[in-house]
């Protein structure tokens, strides 16, 4: 697609449950980031995928929080018995990754994540 | 560790004015800044970055960001505001990461507001 896919865009889920989010990065992107954005604040780094491992999962709060790209493309952030503090917007970005690259992030519009 | 910081909440201009938003950064070494807007319901944009080279940096829609590295600033610069660049906008620092890949630590966030 021409952007950064990401569904559900909203979801709500009682406290306790399981949540999958989805993210489809652009095209040929190799890099793909998961980001939380909670209200007020700017968006906090969870996961990095270089092709389809982790790179990087420093920012994951705990082990309910996982993420997968199994084929290297698509990425499902999943969340575990689920606490009203894990509402927030949840957003991932892809970029390209060679050489050179300077950093720049393209964004989907986010899964907007409310745990009753 | 690398952070910004965005010292206003929200800033209100009339429509025509110049406008400035404020950032300041603390990284080691060389900075890489970044400058994104959100619309509301919409995912991050990306608006311009500096690298290196002129402290003055063109981005998209007539934006522009100054750098300072004596005040450790990347404040962002319209010369004529308009009501359409009402958004919010967070300042951001690059980190590289394993494999490659670049990690963004963002600002709180500042709210424009930008009136007839």
């Amino acid at each position: 697609g021409a952007g950064v896919s990401q569904t559900p865009s909203n979801k709500v889920t009682e406290k306790g449950k399981y949540v999958e989010l989805r993210c489809d990065p652009i095209s040929g992107h190799t890099a793909l980031y998961w980001y939380r954005q909670s209200l007020g604040q700017g968006p906090e780094f969870l996961i990095y995928f270089q092709g389809t491992g982790a790179a990087d999962d420093s920012g994951l709060p705990n082990d309910r929080f996982f993420a997968v790209r199994p084929e290297g493309s698509v990425s499902t952030l999943k969340i575990q018995r689920t606490e009203r503090g894990d509402s927030a917007v949840y957003l991932c970005a892809s970029s390209l990754t060679y050489r050179g690259n300077t950093g720049e992030l393209f964004f989907g519009e986010g899964s907007r994540l409310t745990v009753l | 560790a690398q952070s910004v910081a965005q010292p206003e909440d929200q800033v209100n201009v009339a429509e025509g004015n110049p406008l400035t938003v404020k950032c300041t950064y603390s990284v080691s070494g060389n900075p890489y800044l970044f400058w994104y807007v959100q619309y509301p319901n919409r995912g991050l944009q990306f608006l311009l970055k500096y690298i290196t080279g002129d402290n003055l940096v063109k981005g998209s829609y007539g934006f522009e960001a100054e750098f300072n590295k004596s005040q450790t600033s990347f404040h962002l610069k319209k010369p004529s505001a308009l009501v359409s660049d009402s958004a919010l906008y967070f300042c951001a620092v690059r980190e590289r990461v394993t494999g490659g890949g670049n990690k963004l630590t963002f600002g709180t966030g500042t709210q424009l507001k930008v009136e007839l």
